[in-house]
């Protein structure tokens, strides 16, 4: 079944310990996409990658950190995770931009930072 | 600039009522995908439908339909009918072409609540 998986899903944490929010996809995709979703604010976008060892900033990057060692995977760390960080965080996947492709999420990650 | 507003915070509807989500989007791409996903109470993002620049047909998918307008740069979703299972916050979203960094811009979605 194709997929983007995100781990974990929920988690409460405490500030400065450093987190990785892993992501997973089983489609052979070239983009992955980091997104975080707040009330009133829609989905804005962390970190995206055109394709491995290729990432670039979003529109809220401050305070992530991310990677793309293999095409499949696109962990998203978080070094020194502060309470402004609480939020519903996605990832995404997408075929490759420059085309209507869509762009499919993983089920969410809940994290709070107390 | 590119950008998506969807400027219906909340709406609420009772069961079997039609209702209207609307979204206006800017962009100075001639190439460029909408696209609306739903999110229902347990998180997931599921998407809906694409639709893509140079197609204005309507489309109908069983209660949903959508109505695209370059001319309004407007691309509105249409429950008809509407469900108790139609309760969610719905987004949508703009993807632009290669001049202007083929990027998602979304919405900050329309939470609907259907009424039994």
């Amino acid at each position: 079944e194709a997929q983007v998986t995100q781990n974990p899903r929920y988690l409460i944490t405490v500030t400065g310990k450093k987190l990785t929010v892993t992501c997973s996809q089983n489609m052979n995709h070239e983009y992955m996409s980091w997104y975080r979703q707040d009330p009133g604010l829609g989905l804005r976008q962390i970190y995206y990658s055109m394709n491995v060892e290729v990432t670039d900033k979003g529109d809220v990057p401050e305070g992530y950190k991310v990677s793309r060692k293999e095409k499949r995977n696109f962990p998203l760390i978080l070094e020194s995770p502060s309470p402004n960080q609480t939020s519903l965080y996605f990832c995404a996947s997408s075929l490759r931009l420059g085309t209507g492709n869509t762009i499919y999420f993983g089920e969410g990650s809940w994290l709070t930072v107390v | 600039a590119q950008k998506v507003t969807q400027a219906q915070t909340e709406i609420s509807v009772v069961e079997k009522e039609d209702v209207t989500l609307d979204c206006v989007y800017e962009t100075r791409d001639t190439t460029y995908y909408l696209f609306w996903y739903k999110q229902p109470p347990s998180g997931e993002l599921v998407f809906l439908i694409r639709r893509n620049s140079f197609d204005e047909q309507n489309e109908i998918s069983g209660r949903y339909s959508w109505n695209f307008q370059k001319s309004t740069s407007s691309f509105n979703f249409t429950i008809t009918a509407s469900q108790v299972v139609d309760s969610a916050v719905y987004f949508c979203a703009l993807r632009t072409g290669p001049n202007t960094g083929n990027q998602f811009y979304f919405g900050t979605g329309t939470s609907l609540t259907v009424i039994p």
